[in-house]
């Protein structure tokens, strides 16, 4: 079973920041948290993961709470190629394995 | 990022007949691979992991015998469908990790485009 809950859907106003909210409250001290995306029929595509502190890079920033048992994705300026379907995961400890989730299938709007 | 290739991208089929599909990582080895199946509006469901030189590991519920896996190379990884029917239509998807650095390696997965196969 997936390790991860997210809301199944948001919108987002092009050019304003996106927050997408994940719940991995069974996560272990060494398991990472690894954010995707999904445009449709494609396959996913990495954003960013992390471990206990915040993490930044080109597209994304991390935003783990200090408990770890919850994150934020948050894409500064939304643009319309960024509607997708956005996937937490939390590995399954020790075996390189991913189990996906719903996901959020975020709409950025016009 | 590193890249994975699948091949082919779209197959059409038809019954009863098998098809196989190709994960190649391009820049990178990858001593484990994983496949994936989703079904339209569905998340991706893992079906099996493939270890190179070795048998791979199949989730519950996946028949080993319906879907092979073969892993002869550490940039090569392939599935084939066999016996194909039309419920087996769906987007096959594979990954690969990076070898880690150290037993608590933290290097991403990355996919290849998917391939949509169709039974007809």
């Amino acid at each position: 079973d997936a390790k991860t809950t997210q809301p199944t859907s948001m919108d987002c106003a092009e050019g304003r920041a996106a927050n997408l909210p994940c719940n991995h409250s069974t996560i272990s001290g060494n398991e990472y948290v690894y954010w995707y995306r999904q445009i449709h029929s494609q396959g996913p595509q990495y954003i960013i993961h992390g471990l206990k502190n915040n993490e930044t890079n080109e597209m994304a920033s991390l935003i783990i709470t200090e408990d770890r048992k919850s994150s934020t994705l948050i894409l500064p300026h939304a643009t319309l190629r960024d509607t997708a379907v956005y996937y937490c995961i939390v590995e399954v400890s020790g075996t390189y394995k991913y189990i996906f989730g719903t996901g959020t299938r975020l709409k950025v709007l016009a | 990022g590193a890249v994975v290739s699948q091949h082919p991208s779209r197959v059409i089929c038809k019954s009863g007949t098998s098809v196989k599909i190709e994960c190649r990582s391009l820049d990178f080895q990858a001593t484990t691979m994983f496949w994936y199946r989703q079904f339209p509006k569905q998340s991706l469901m893992l079906m099996a992991t493939s270890n190179e030189g070795s048998k791979a590991t199949y989730e519950q519920g996946v028949e080993k015998d319906k879907f092979l896996i073969n892993h002869a190379s550490l940039t090569l990884s392939t599935l084939t469908v066999t016996s194909a029917h039309p419920e087996d239509s769906s987007f096959y998807i594979c990954s690969a990790r990076l070898t880690p650095l150290s037993p608590l390696g933290n290097t991403e997965a990355f996919f290849g485009q998917g391939t949509r196969l169709t039974v007809v």
